[in-house]
């Protein structure tokens, strides 16, 4: 029973363009959500997060997005560059991360030139 | 050290072998996590510890792993009689208090067991 989904396996997109990566979960006890970039052979790397009680959080060309009444979150990257490409995956937490992180399967992203 | 360390990075295994798992988290790091990410899924959690404490090991599958943090420091993921289904990436986080502040993963060790 996937609690945190990804139903994109892979993401094309233009050197550029934006890359909207999108992350659906179905247990209303997330509080806390994050997305991390792995690349090959590496651990995954934190990205961005957001809590429950906002519905944006912006980092230089990173936007997280959340609309808890549809347990949806997505990642804006814009604009887009080859260095992004790697998969992303998204995570959500409860009380405070303690019981550790539910992670998604994952979405690869490839940025073509 | 800056990092998370994890050794060794890879290990193949005869099904049935033991095998050890290390983790060194980032020194002073009260929390530590372990994972285990099967081929092209995402990192389950296994279990957790706050400093020596082993608070949750709830994603533990079977009897047959075991893990320990025995000074609060270093941590050691240890299976048992390994099968083929154990064949996975092993990853090992640390954070600074008993959240998600400063939460770091180590680059993991893939175990193979043949």
């Amino acid at each position: 029973d996937q609690q945190v989904k990804q139903n994109s396996p892979s993401l094309s997109v233009q050197e550029g363009r934006i890359s909207i990566l999108n992350c659906d979960y179905t247990n209303s006890m997330f509080d806390y959500f994050l997305w991390y970039k792995k690349y090959p052979a590496e651990g995954p790397t934190f990205l961005i997060s957001i809590s429950s009680i906002k519905d944006k959080n912006e980092d230089g060309r990173f936007t997280v997005f959340l609309n808890k009444s549809a347990k949806h979150l997505s990642l804006h990257i814009v604009p887009s560059q080859p260095g992004d490409s790697a998969v992303y995956f998204c995570a959500a937490s409860k009380r405070g991360g303690a019981d550790g992180l539910t992670f998604g399967k994952g979405t690869h992203l490839i940025i073509q030139p | 050290g800056a990092g998370v360390s994890q050794s060794p990075r890879y290990k193949v295994a005869k099904r049935g072998q033991d095998v050890a798992l290390r983790c060194d988290p980032i020194s002073g790091h009260v929390s530590l996590f372990w994972y285990q990410q099967a081929l092209g899924q995402g990192p389950e959690f296994l279990t957790y510890f706050q400093n020596e404490a082993q608070l949750d090991k709830s994603g533990l599958p079977s009897d047959r792993f075991f893990a320990e943090r025995p000074e609060g420091s270093v941590s050691t993921l240890k299976i048992q009689r390994t099968q083929q289904e154990d064949s996975a990436v092993y990853l090992c986080a640390s954070s600074r208090g008993t959240g998600l502040f400063g939460y770091t993963f180590g680059s993991g060790t893939r175990l193979t067991v043949v």
